[in-house]
């Protein structure tokens, strides 16, 4: 089965870093079949990134996407108190997991 | 706007089942299949599975195999997940997700605890 690891486990910044977000599956992920999700606590998971660089509807532009293979990266280019929360990573090609999450607070 | 809307909170005996409902609005209903994703009370995302809401045809994670069974209501637009034999492991909020590229939207989640 396919494993995605998420690091860091947890992210501290202030607002207005860049923050970046790692995701590594341990085989090749067929198609960038790769999608990011934001949950914040309380609510439900939101998709943020979908084929791993391309925007869900209504995402600021200040999220992004990148990588290919084996190696993923979400990036917030300026770190917003709105965006404390928990990213995943999901592989949806030939199976569906999630990674373990990479939590993001405010320094 | 697209949009699933599960239903209540529920409070189950270990042993017993629970069947989770998931109605769909704003799309066209079989055109998109559904899955199931659980997380655990500050756990990770767990998926359980999928069902075409186009023919009913089914996929279920190996770990729920003969404990799950998902099914849909084309005349209500309604998708529903039943867990049977729960053990206190199960509790967890269960949400649904319309299968597109990724998963968009999910559903507010239902809060299943198990519990003697």
């Amino acid at each position: 089965e396919l494993v995605l690891t998420q690091s860091p486990g947890t992210l501290s910044l202030s607002p207005g870093e860049r923050a970046t977000l790692s995701c590594r599956a341990s085989q090749s992920v067929s198609s960038s079949y790769l999608a990011w999700y934001q949950q914040k606590p309380g609510q439900a998971p939101r998709l943020l990134i979908y084929g791993a660089s391309s925007r869900a509807t209504g995402i600021p532009d200040r999220f992004s996407g990148s990588g290919s293979g084996t190696d993923f990266t979400l990036t917030i280019s300026r770190l917003e108190p709105e965006d404390i929360a928990v990213y995943y990573c999901q592989q949806y090609g030939s199976s569906h997991t999630f990674g373990g999450g990479t939590k993001v607070e405010i320094k | 706007q697209v949009q699933l809307v599960q239903s209540g909170a529920e409070v189950k005996k270990p042993g017993t089942s629970v069947k989770v409902s998931c109605k769909a609005s704003g799309y066209t209903f079989t055109s998109y299949g559904i899955r199931w994703v659980r997380q655990a009370p500050g756990q990770g995302l767990e998926g359980m599975g999928w069902i075409s809401a186009y023919n009913g045809k089914t996929n279920y994670a190996q770990k729920f195999q003969g404990r799950v069974t998902m099914t849909t209501d084309t005349s209500t637009n309604t998708v529903y997940m039943e867990l049977r034999s729960l053990r206190s492991d199960d509790t967890a909020v269960y949400y649904c997700a319309r299968d597109t590229s990724g998963y968009h939207p999910w559903g507010q989640g239902t809060l299943v605890t198990v519990s003697s």
